[in-house]
C-alpha cells in the first residue's frame, strides 16, 4: 500500500509559468515533508521542506503548500525555468524529519518547454 | 567539494557472485544510507546507519548487507545476487539522523544482475 502517492507521472509546462506538483499522502503519523529534485545520472539533491505545523514554505521561487485535512501537499515553481526539468520526489517522515524512516512517492518527471 | 562517492557507477554481473558496492562521504557525516529506485517504486531504504558499528534495515533489507567499522564508509554487500536485485542504488549522507533535509545522495549505482 502506497503511503505517499504522486499521481502524475509526468508534467509538461511552459517556459516562465507556474509548475504545480502535487503529492498526496495517507499515513497521519507524517510529520515532516521534503521534496528532492533529480537529474538524470545522478543523485537526487534536498529542494525544500515543511513541518506539519506550517501550511507553506518559501525559498525562492519554490513554494510548498500543506493541507493536513485533505492529506495533499503542492510543489509550486514560479517561474518555471529550464534547468527546472527534473524528476521529482515528494517524502515524508513520521519522525519529524529524520533521515531514516523517509517514505517516498514515484516521482514526476517535470518538463519545461521552451 | 563535499560529496558522496559510490563506486562501481555501472556492474553488470551474474546470480550468485558476491560483490560490493562502495560507498564515501567526506563530510564527517553520522548519518548514513541505502536506497534503491525501481520504475514505478520510487525510492525505498535498504539499510541505515546511526554511527559507526550501528546498523539498522530499512524497508527492504531482504538479501542485502552492510557494514559500518568506519565513519567515512558505508560499503553494500550482495552475498549471492538475484535477478530482483536489478536496480539503481543510492547511497547517502545526514549529519545526524534527525536531517533529512540535509541528506546528500551518492550518484548511483545502476545493478544488472543476469
Amino acid at each position: 500500500d502506497q503511503q505517499v502517492k504522486q499521481n502524475s507521472p509526468s508534467l509538461s509546462v511552459q517556459e516562465g509559468r507556474i509548475s504545480i506538483l502535487n503529492c498526496d499522502y495517507t499515513n497521519s503519523m507524517f510529520d515532516y515533508f521534503l521534496w528532492y529534485k533529480k537529474y538524470p545520472a545522478e543523485g537526487p539533491t534536498f529542494l525544500i521542506s515543511i513541518s506539519s505545523i506550517k501550511d507553506k514554505n518559501e525559498d525562492g521561487r519554490f513554494t510548498v503548500f500543506l493541507n493536513k485535512s485533505a492529506k495533499h501537499l503542492s510543489l509550486h515553481i514560479v517561474p518555471s525555468q529550464p534547468g527546472d526539468s527534473a524528476v521529482y520526489f515528494c517524502a515524508a517522515s513520521a519522525r519529524g524529519g529524520g533521515a531514516d524512516g523517509l517514505t517516498f512517492g514515484k516521482g514526476t518527471h517535470l518538463i519545461i518547454q521552451p | 567539494e563535499a560529496q558522496v562517492t559510490q563506486n562501481p557507477r555501472y556492474l553488470i554481473t551474474v546470480t550468485g557472485k558476491k560483490l560490493t558496492v562502495t560507498c564515501s562521504q567526506n563530510m564527517n557525516h553520522e548519518y548514513m544510507s541505502w536506497y534503491r529506485q525501481d520504475p514505478g517504486l520510487g525510492l525505498r531504504q535498504i539499510y541505515y546507519s546511526m554511527n559507526v558499528e550501528v546498523t539498522d534495515k530499512g524497508d527492504v533489507p531482504e538479501g542485502y548487507k552492510v557494514s559500518r567499522k568506519e565513519k567515512r564508509n558505508f560499503p553494500l554487500i550482495l552475498e549471492s545476487p538475484s535477478p530482483n536485485q536489478t536496480s539503481l542504488y543510492f547511497c547517502a549522507s545526514s549529519l545526524r539522523q534527525l536531517g533529512a533535509d540535509t541528506q546528500y545522495f551518492g550518484p548511483g549505482t545502476r545493478l544488472t544482475v543476469l
